[in-house]
């Protein structure tokens, strides 16, 4: 089975653009979590869409948004890059209904925002 | 809230020697606790899970790691460490349908 698949690997930016993460899951997965990395504030959850439905939200603004597509691929979209944006953008399926069921994580996005 | 605290930031061992990394935890009810590791570069893998029943869990690539309650704690323990194990390592707990929660992370380096 092919794993968590997340494209593009790497970005470059600037600030005030747009980005849009695409993230395809594991076969036959059905939730998908985004997770924001940065060496200071390390793992952070962004949101988990489950059945194309936002199931669960993080503590971010409203610039960062996602959505899930009927085969369970999802994107994140984040509006008005800030230099604080720059992160690395893991995305992770679940094979259950439950969040914290074990997740399986793509390899990120690494989003530089200059 | 939920709260996972990885007190080692980095930790250095020689190869051969045995490892533990500490994991202690802030939930409210029983929860569900993992241990991923991150290649340099790399999203998380998966070492080992706990859900409930035996309290020690064997994980892949020789880890395992004990579920004490009495001390909220999940400490992550393998006898003897190889130079290809120098990555970070994360604790997580969750619940149901709530988010996961990710310790800060421990660096393991390895030295010959």
């Amino acid at each position: 089975k092919a794993g968590v698949t997340q494209t593009p690997r790497y970005l470059i930016k600037t600030r005030g653009q747009q980005v849009t993460l695409s993230c395809s899951p594991i076969s036959g997965h059905r939730s998908v979590s985004w997770y924001q990395q940065t060496p200071g504030q390390g793992l952070q959850f962004l949101f988990e869409y489950f059945s194309e439905t936002q199931r669960n939200k993080g503590n971010f603004p409203g610039r960062f948004s996602g959505r899930q597509f009927s085969n369970s691929r999802s994107e994140m979209n984040v509006s008005t890059l800030e230099l604080g944006d720059s992160a690395l953008y893991l995305c992770a399926s679940s094979s259950t209904g439950l969040i914290s069921y074990e997740q399986y994580f793509g390899p990120g996005t690494r989003l530089t925002v200059t | 809230a939920q709260s996972v605290t990885q007190p080692d930031i980095h930790i250095t061992v020689s190869e051969g020697a045995s490892l533990e990394l500490r994991c202690n935890y802030s939930y409210g009810a029983t929860p569900y606790l993992f241990w991923y590791v991150q290649s340099p570069g790399q999203g998380l893998q998966l070492l080992l899970k706990y859900f409930s029943g035996d309290t020690l869990v064997q994980g892949i690539k020789g880890f395992e790691a004990e579920f004490k309650r009495s001390q909220s704690s999940f400490n992550l323990r393998k006898p003897s460490v190889h130079w290809s194990d120098a990555a970070e390592y994360f604790c997580a707990v969750g619940a149901g349908n709530t988010p996961l929660v990710f310790g800060k992370g421990t660096r393991l380096s390895v030295i010959a």
